[in-house]
């Protein structure tokens, strides 16, 4: 069955410094990967994603995130955080198929101190 | 730039009642779903729809749960008759294509509380 393990349920991190929030899928065919954050009493924003076409993807708001096959990976970085990158990040997992469905992780907390 | 709306964002009920969630997907989206989060866990999907017809749905989405596009702009959930674990936020979601590359745009959700 497809999944997606976000390790840390919660990372704390200074502005400024570092985000690293971690993603592994469990599959025997290629995925399709997503990023999602979710702000308080928002519903879920689309940061980026990863289709086959590159490795290496690029996202919103300065978040980018690696596909690496040979870990199973899909981990999102943003070199320096902001104050406002504070939110609920999920990780979400496709497969082929039409209207198929997204099967997301269970969610890492982001907090951004000063 | 267009976005899912959904209404209420709060609703209340008795246990027993049937709730209405509603939903207007982005105008020129084909493709519909429905996910659910209870308070403290995973994003979990319920159902997709398309054509006017269920494409997939998921071991939660029992007899108790329908959806219906009643005319050409809302999307509706229906829980025939709420149970206490139905507490949840509910998140409808929509997709120009049904393609596994496609986005999915969600709303804001619908708070549900089942007493």
């Amino acid at each position: 069955a497809q999944s997606v393990t976000q390790l840390g349920s919660h990372v704390s991190v200074s502005e400024g410094a570092l985000v690293l929030l971690r993603c592994n899928y469990s599959s025997s065919v290629p995925p399709y990967l997503f990023w999602y954050v979710q702000y308080p009493n928002q519903g879920l924003q689309l940061l980026l994603k990863y289709t086959s076409a590159a490795t290496l993807v690029k996202g919103i708001n300065g978040f980018e995130a690696e596909f690496k096959k040979s870990e199973t990976s899909f981990h999102l970085t943003k070199p320096s955080a902001h104050m406002s990158d504070a939110a609920e990040y999920f990780c979400a997992v496709r497969y082929t198929g039409t209207a198929s469905k997204l099967t997301f992780g269970t969610g890492t907390r982001l907090q951004v101190t000063l | 730039e267009p976005e899912v709306t959904q209404t209420p964002s709060h609703q209340v009920t008795q246990m027993g009642q049937e709730v209405i969630l509603r939903c207007v997907p982005i105008s020129n989206h084909l493709y519909f779903y429905w996910y659910r989060q209870i308070l403290g866990q995973k994003v979990e999907f319920l159902v997709s729809f398309y054509n006017n017809e269920i494409s997939e749905k998921s071991e939660i989405f029992d007899d108790q749960f329908s959806v219906e596009r009643p005319d050409g702009s809302n999307f509706t959930l229906k829980i025939r008759s709420t149970k206490l674990e139905d507490s949840a936020m509910y998140f409808c979601a929509s997709s120009e294509l049904g393609a596994s590359t496609d986005t999915q745009y969600f709303g804001p959700g619908t708070r549900l509380t089942v007493l």
